[in-house]
C-alpha cells in the first residue's frame, strides 16, 4: 500500500462549490504539506503543519483552509472554488533527522482538480 | 527575485551525454538541498540530497553545492531516454521552496 494517499484522484466541480481534498499517511511523520502545481511551474506551498496543533500558511493560502485531524490526516478545503484554482494538488510528508537536518519530502499521487 | 531559480529549459541532450542542471537560491541560511525528478502527471520523487559544500555522487548522478555562491547543481552522466523528465530543485529551511523545474529530454 502507498505510504501517502490522496482522495479523490480527480475532481471536477463548479464555481462556488465547497470541496475537500484529503491526505492520509502511514509513514509516521509529523510534518505534512499541501502544494499546488500549475502547468510548467514548480510547486507552490499552500499550507503546512509541523504537528497536530501547528498549522502555518504558505505562499498562496488565500482561498484555501486546512484541518489536521490527526498525525496521519491533513485535509485541504476550497471554501468557494473558482476557475483559477484548477491545478494539480499534492500532499507531502517529511520528518527531521536526529541531528536536526531536514529530510526529503514524500509525495502523494496528486489530485487533479478542475473548476468549471 | 524568486527564492529558488533554475536554468530555463527545455534542455535536450543526446543519449550518453552529460546533462547539467543548475539552481540558485537567495536565502544564505538554507541548510538542505534536494533534487526531485517528476515525470509528466506524476508526483515528484527524490533522486539526490546534499547538505555540505562539495560533490556528492550516487551512480550516474552527482550533486554539487557551493554555499558561498549560493548554487546547487545536478549532473547526470551517460544520460538515458528514461531520464527525460522535469527536475525540481528544492531548498529547505524548515519548509521546502521549489524552483519551477527544468525539463530534460534525452534523445536516443
Amino acid at each position: 500500500d502507498a505510504d501517502v494517499t490522496q482522495t479523490p484522484r480527480n475532481r471536477i466541480t463548479k464555481t462556488g462549490k465547497r470541496i475537500m481534498l484529503e491526505c492520509s499517511q502511514t509513514k509516521g511523520h509529523d510534518r505534512m504539506y499541501w502544494y499546488r502545481q500549475d502547468p510548467g511551474l514548480g510547486l507552490q506551498l499552500i499550507y503546512y503543519s509541523f504537528d497536530v496543533k501547528d498549522i502555518n500558511k504558505g505562499e498562496i493560502s488565500d482561498g484555501y483552509s486546512v484541518s489536521r485531524q490527526a498525525q496521519a490526516k491533513f485535509s485541504l478545503s476550497l471554501e468557494s472554488a473558482i476557475p483559477n484554482q484548477t491545478a494539480l494538488y499534492f500532499c507531502a510528508t517529511s520528518d527531521l533527522q536526529g541531528d536536526g537536518s531536514y529530510n526529503e519530502q514524500f509525495f502523494g499521487p496528486g489530485t487533479r482538480l478542475t473548476v468549471l | 527575485q524568486k527564492e529558488v531559480e533554475q536554468n530555463s529549459g527545455p534542455l535536450s541532450v543526446p543519449e550518453g551525454a552529460i546533462a547539467s542542471l543548475n539552481c540558485t537560491y537567495s536565502d544564505r541560511g538554507s541548510q538542505s538541498f534536494f533534487w526531485y525528478r517528476q515525470y509528466s502527471g506524476k508526483s515528484p520523487e527524490l533522486i539526490m540530497f546534499i547538505y555540505s559544500n562539495g560533490d556528492k555522487e550516487d551512480g550516474r548522478f552527482t550533486a554539487q553545492l557551493n554555499k558561498a555562491s549560493q548554487y546547487v547543481s545536478l549532473l547526470i552522466r551517460d544520460s538515458q531516454p528514461s531520464d527525460s523528465a522535469t527536475y525540481l530543485c528544492a531548498v529547505n529551511m524548515g519548509k521546502s521552496t521549489f524552483g519551477d523545474g527544468t525539463t530534460l529530454t534525452v534523445k536516443p
